[in-house]
């Protein structure tokens, strides 16, 4: 089946620091997603992309939607304590395929 | 405001037993989802369904069964309960704009 490679898998990160991540496939998407996950809790998206070339920004955080539709990236800027938790890739519709996870430690 | 419900948050169970494992959705959403996340292998996909009557396996169907009645409930069925299937599992629903919303996860031990 299909394959994200998410990288990096941790990270620890001072508080105040810029964060990216990014996430490749084999395949082409024609939807990009990225979630967040608390300890304890399910998943809940952040950002979604539609469009190749698209740059979507969130409060602190930025996507993009790679132009070969074979990747995306996630900026998160000057990072908080709460910004910890694990963060996924996801590409498709309906079958989702998800990344492995970055998890992400932010130090006071 | 309830979203995607799953029962029961925790379960122990013997090798070799069965169990059922809840969802509900109140959202009126067609496609209905199973994913089981493991330690560095993110989420992968059991089986999903596109209506109510329809179902089809995702990446790991080996081991379980499901069945779609309603539009609300997708439960998941674990016919013969092997320690691999010691994980935690997580149902979800998807919105027309392709956001997938998570129920809370359910935390299965295979003893």
């Amino acid at each position: 089946g299909q394959q994200l490679n998410q990288s990096p898998q941790s990270m620890f990160i001072q508080e105040g620091e810029d964060v990216s991540m990014n996430c490749t496939s084999s395949s082409i998407f024609n939807t990009w997603l990225w979630y967040k996950q608390d300890p304890g809790e399910g998943p809940v998206l952040l950002i979604a992309l539609y469009k190749a070339g698209e740059l979507t920004s969130n409060g602190r955080l930025t996507a993009q939607f790679g132009i070969t539709r074979k990747d995306s990236f996630l900026n998160i800027s000057a990072s908080i304590p709460s910004d910890v938790g694990i963060y996924f890739c996801a590409g498709g519709y309906q079958k989702v395929t998800f990344g492995i996870g970055t998890k992400l430690q932010v130090i006071p | 405001n309830a979203g995607v419900t799953q029962t029961p948050k925790f379960q122990v169970l013997k090798t070799g037993q069965s169990m059922t494992l809840q969802c509900a959705q109140d959202m009126n959403h067609e496609y209905m989802s199973w994913y089981r996340q493991d330690p560095g292998m993110g989420l992968r996909l059991i089986h999903y369904s596109v209506g109510a009557g329809i179902t089809d396996q995702g990446e790991v169907p080996n081991g379980y069964n499901v069945s779609r009645s309603t539009t609300e409930d997708f439960p998941l069925r674990l016919l013969s309960a092997a320690p691999s299937q010691t994980s935690v599992y997580f149902c979800a629903s998807e919105g027309i704009t392709g956001e997938l919303f998570f129920g809370e996860g359910s935390r299965l031990t295979v003893l």
